[in-house]
């Protein structure tokens, strides 16, 4: 069974832009959560997706922003980019709302300058 | 609400010497606690999961962990280090039951194998 994939695995912005990254979750899983990893923050949770509605959002402005689809694929959207949002963007798949049980992709690289 | 302390963010172990990673946590509801791997340009895997099950979890590539309710800590061991272990450890909490599941992650710990 293939497991969680990110597109693209590394991304250059400038200040301003917006970007979208993409996460498809291993096939069957149903939830979708979202992690910013920085080294001074650590890894922060962003939120989490099941059947296509956001169940929880950890603590981001507004320009952070998510989508699930009817096929469990995931988007977030990050807009007005500063040079803080750099960071590794990492999805995380489960098979249901809530499990505790996730598997993470390997990651989008976003270098913001 | 909930937290992890990771003490030590660097530990320094010679190849066949044992493994001793330690995470203490706080939670107001009896937590699940997680310990992940993560490698260079990689993302994290999970090496093994405490959900009020045995106390002693056993995970993968030879890494277990304790959970002491007393001690409020989860500490990460393996007998013995293997150049392949040199990765970064993540210890992570959620609530075990009720509530929203958002998992707070410590700061990591970076383990170094020496040859």
């Amino acid at each position: 069974k293939a497991g969680v994939t990110q597109t693209p695995r590394y991304l250059i912005k400038t200040r301003g832009q917006q970007v979208t990254l993409s996460c498809s979750p291993i096939s069957g899983h149903r939830s979708v959560s979202w992690y910013q990893q920085t080294p001074g923050q650590g890894l922060q949770f962003l939120f989490e997706y099941f059947s296509e509605t956001q169940r929880n959002k950890g603590n981001f402005p507004g320009r952070f922003s998510g989508r699930q689809f009817s096929n469990s694929r995931s988007e977030m959207n990050v807009s007005t980019l500063e040079l803080g949002d750099s960071a590794l963007y990492l999805c995380a798949s489960s098979q249901t709302a809530g499990d505790n049980e996730q598997f993470f992709g390997p990651g989008t690289r976003l270098t913001v300058l | 609400a909930q937290s992890v302390t990771q003490l030590g963010s660097h530990v320094s172990v010679s190849e066949g010497a044992l493994v001793l990673l330690r995470c203490n946590y706080s939670s107001s509801v009896p937590p699940y606690l997680f310990w992940y791997v993560q490698y260079p340009n990689q993302g994290l895997q999970l090496l093994l999961k405490y959900t009020s099950a045995a106390t002693l979890v056993k995970g993968i590539n030879g890494f277990e962990a304790e959970f002491k309710k007393s001690e409020t800590s989860f500490h990460l061991t393996k007998p013995s280090a293997h150049m392949s272990d040199a990765a970064e450890y993540f210890c992570a909490v959620t609530p075990g039951s009720g509530g929203s599941y958002i998992p707070t992650f410590g700061r990591g710990t970076s383990l170094i194998v020496h040859p």
